[in-house]
């Protein structure tokens, strides 16, 4: 299995600050990686998709990076609505794996 | 646009089999684009993938419960299925289905999820 580890598990932050989450697999998945947000009682959105592309209806505050077993997610101006719950997947292997999750809660 | 829907019962005995259905509206579930997906989150918890399956009825699985599931489609009611057996208490989770797609050739990520079922495991 591909054991993905997102860091830091929680985050305090303020309206405006530039928020970075890191996800780091177990062995290199190329950049077959996809972020998600998740708010409390919903579905997880997707938000990033093959390490960095955009997905569609997504504001651009919110940008990925990295490939092979290091990647982040940066939102570079909180917003109110972007307090959540963020996940890291890897589908570089057909056995697909999540990160534990970061919690950006409000500072 | 394309929704999806969970349904089933949310309570299951321990030992038995709990039962979904996942029912695709606004779209095909027969598009050779896509794969189509259980996930599962434990309360408080993060996210599992359960197993995939195409609409011809290729199915692949975690190892880690691939034992005991067993996922299925049924085209002519556009919906796809999930079965778990020999619950317990640790079983107990929101369920989700979601469509993966493909990009390029390769498959992608989960686009679009249902709004999930919560099912308890309890006597």
């Amino acid at each position: 299995d591909i054991q993905m580890t997102q860091f830091p598990s929680t985050l305090s932050a303020s309206v405006g600050d530039r928020v970075t989450i890191t996800c780091r697999a177990s062995q290199s998945i190329s950049s077959w990686l996809a972020w998600y947000q998740q708010k409390p009682g919903k579905a997880p959105k997707l938000l990033i998709y093959k390490a960095s592309s955009l997905e569609s209806g997504v504001p651009s505050r919110f940008s990925g990076s990295g490939s092979g077993t290091e990647f982040t997610l940066t939102i570079s101006s909180l917003q109110p609505d972007d307090f959540a719950t963020y996940y890291c997947q890897q589908y570089n292997s057909y056995l697909l794996t999540f990160g534990g999750g970061t919690k950006v809660e409000i500072k | 646009q394309l929704q999806l829907q969970e349904s089933g019962p949310g309570l299951v005995k321990p030992s038995e089999t709990l039962s979904l259905t996942c029912t695709v509206s606004g779209g095909s579930i027969s598009s050779s684009s896509y794969y189509w997906g259980w996930i599962r989150q434990p309360p408080g918890k993060g996210l599992e993938w359960i197993g995939s399956i195409y609409y011809s009825g290729s199915t692949y699985y975690n190892p880690s419960l691939k034992s005991r599931v067993t996922i299925s489609v049924d085209t002519s009611k556009n919906q796809f299925s999930l079965k778990l057996s020999s619950v317990t208490a640790a079983d107990t989770a929101v369920f989700y289905c979601a469509r993966r797609r493909t990009y390029g050739g390769n498959l992608d990520a989960f686009d679009i999820w249902g709004q999930g079922t919560m099912v308890t495991v309890s006597s």
